[in-house]
């Protein structure tokens, strides 16, 4: 079957760098994806992996081991703006079909 | 280059009823995928339209359907509307040109709720 799974909700303090975990167990790989999603606002492309290692892009990271069907996103100095849910999704092997983590709720405390 | 568009933005309809969704593409972009979002679920799946052809489908009933025009435009279609096919209903494009890198971006979707 195909799973993907994040922590539901996660709280962090301004400033501060947060960790945001993903495993996922599909039966075809061709990438992983993150998204950011605020509440009421469409997903918006953060960052994408296909080969192990870590991937940088200002602020945010995501970082891949597809031997241990796992990635992280992390994001530095964090900003009250970054409170949102971040979508992890895995494209199957099968064109251009995405399946999406449940998402975790970031909360960015003062 | 302007962004995904969706019509409409919100929608609200009675059971038995049927809908129809639309999305453009961003210019250039061949692929469009649709999703399907509710608290319960998250984000799944509905179908990929590549070329005027559906290349993927998800696990959806035969309620739910789409078609894809030779500008790449698509619309899709949920008929006999249930209560719980109250969701947002996301629409992605991407170039799909092959290569590994091909990003799917979304457009604001359309907020459906049935009574």
């Amino acid at each position: 079957g195909q799973n993907i799974d994040q922590p539901t909700e996660m709280t962090a303090t301004e400033g501060a760098i947060v960790q945001i975990n993903c495993t996922y167990q599909t039966s075809g790989f061709n990438g992983l994806f993150w998204y950011q999603q605020h509440a009421g606002e469409a997903p918006t492309f953060l960052s994408y992996n296909v080969l192990d290692g870590l991937e940088e892009k200002g602020r945010f990271s995501s970082f891949l081991s597809r031997s241990k069907g796992y990635s992280y996103l992390l994001l530095k100095e964090l900003q009250m703006k970054d409170s949102a849910s971040y979508l992890c999704a895995v494209r199957d092997n099968q064109g251009g079909k995405l399946i999406f983590g449940q998402g975790t709720e970031l909360s960015v405390k003062p | 280059k302007a962004g995904v568009t969706q019509t409409p933005r919100y929608l609200i309809k009675t059971r038995g009823q049927q809908v129809t969704l639309s999305c453009s593409p961003i210019s250039g972009h061949r692929s469009v995928s649709w999703y399907q979002q509710t608290p319960g679920q998250g984000l799944q799946f509905l179908f990929e339209y590549f070329s005027e052809t559906q290349r993927n489908k998800g696990n959806f009933p035969g309620r739910f359907s789409g078609r894809q025009f030779s500008n790449s435009r698509s619309e899709m279609n949920v008929s006999t509307l249930e209560l719980g096919d109250s969701a947002l209903y996301l629409c992605a494009s991407s170039l799909q040109t092959g290569g590994t890198t091909d990003t799917q971006y979304f457009g604001p979707g359309t907020r459906l709720t049935v009574l």
